[in-house]
Formats: C-alpha cells, structure tokens, sequence
C-alpha cells in the first residue's frame, strides 16, 4: 500500500524546537518531490516547503526560511522538517505529501499522509 | 508570491445540483493548478491537475478548465458524499499557494 506516515508532532513552547518526521512506503520514495503542508485550527492549508528527489534543492514559505529546514533520506525512506524558533503561529496539523513535477507538467500532491499536530504554547 | 482567491468562500446546494467553483490568480500561471477536496479531520485529496486532468480514481463529476489566471472547478451533479471544503493550489513559482478554500455545504 502507498503510504505516508507522519511523527513527531507535539507541544512545544515558544522559541523551542521539534523535528516531524515522514515514512514513505509501498513506492519508490526517491523518485518524487516531497512537501510538507500545514493546516492552522479552523483555518485553510499552507504550503510550508518541499525537497527535489536527491535532496539537492530545497524551498520555504517565507514565513519559515531561517526557522525551518527540509531534508530527506532516501535511504531510509524517509522526509523530515526541523522547526525551530518556534511561535504560536506554527501550531497547526502537518501534512507530508509526494508530488511529481516535470518540465512541462505538475501532477499535484496525489499521496498524503494523515497529519501530525504541533501545538506552540507556553 | 502569487496570490489564489477562490469565490464563493461558501456555498449552499442541494443534491443533484451543478456547483462551479472560481481560482483567480494574481499572475499567470499556464496550467500548473491543482484542486483538493478535503473533509472534516481528513487530509486533503487530489482531484484535478494541470488544471484539467482528474486524478485517476476521482468520479467524473468533477471536472476542471482554465489556464492562465483564471480556472474553474465543476461538480456536474452534486453527490451526499461531496460536501467538503474544496481548495485550488498553483505550482508555478515558489511558494506553491492555496487558495482560502470553499466550503460547500449540502
């Protein structure tokens, strides 16, 4: 089965760090864009950032460069996203999801996984 | 960045009616949009990419068109099963933005 399953996820107060972790399986993971995605309570989803197969390119929204970083271990299988300087406003459900971009072409996140809740708050 | 607006923000319809939903860009974006469909406490769910193409799997009730600044996402007769919130997404530059979403209310 395609699978993406998203860890990591916790309470964490301002200013602190945690690391959210994304285990691919039933496809070959080094073949894909990866992203992660975030959804505030009650509010609409963010695209947050995403890393090319090889790991060799890397973007942010603006409101996370500097404070977050993208990475992926392809051996492992595996994405990860490193938060740190953390504020009220990243609390929200985060979302890994795959993705394949070609030259001419975007295929969309077809692959996602169930969400991991980060809550910011002293 | 490239701003998406959605319109409605919301809409009320009943079962068997056709539903269009608007995504305007705020620069070109040829066809690189996607439209999501998510429910309550689920992760979002691809239906359409390259802004006309549905994802293998989705019923072909869903249907979408446009290019350049402006794209539609249609329901051609609504179904119990739709009533969700409904987001457009543009790949064309960083970073790839959603729009607010729809809600769409049976």
């Amino acid at each position: 089965e395609v699978q993406l399953v998203e860890s990591g996820g916790g309470l964490v107060q301002p200013g602190g760090s945690l690391r959210l972790s994304c285990a691919a399986s039933g496809f070959t993971f080094s073949n894909y864009w990866v992203n992660w995605v975030r959804q505030a309570p009650g509010k609409g989803l963010e695209w947050v950032a995403n890393i090319k197969q090889d790991g060799s390119e890397q973007y942010y929204v603006d409101s996370v460069k500097g404070r977050f970083t993208i990475s992926r271990d392809n051996a492992k299988n595996s994405l990860y996203l490193q938060m740190s300087s953390l504020r009220a406003e990243d609390t929200a459900v985060y979302y890994c999801a795959r993705t394949t971009v070609t030259t001419h072409y975007y295929y969309g996140m077809d692959v996602w996984g169930q969400g991991t809740t980060v809550t910011v708050s002293s | 960045d490239i701003q998406m607006t959605q319109s409605p923000s919301s809409v009320s319809a009943s079962v068997g009616d056709r539903v269009t939903i608007t995504c305007r860009a705020s620069q070109g974006l040829s066809s690189w949009l996607a439209w999501y469909q998510q429910k309550p406490g689920k992760a979002p769910k691809l239906l359409i990419y390259a802004a006309s193409t549905l994802q293998s799997g989705v019923p072909s009730r869903f249907s979408g068109s446009g290019s350049g600044t402006d794209f539609t996402l249609t329901i051609s007769s609504l179904q119990p099963e739709d009533f969700a919130t409904y987001y457009c997404q543009q790949a064309n530059s960083f970073p790839h933005t959603f729009g607010q979403g729809t809600r769409l209310e049976i």
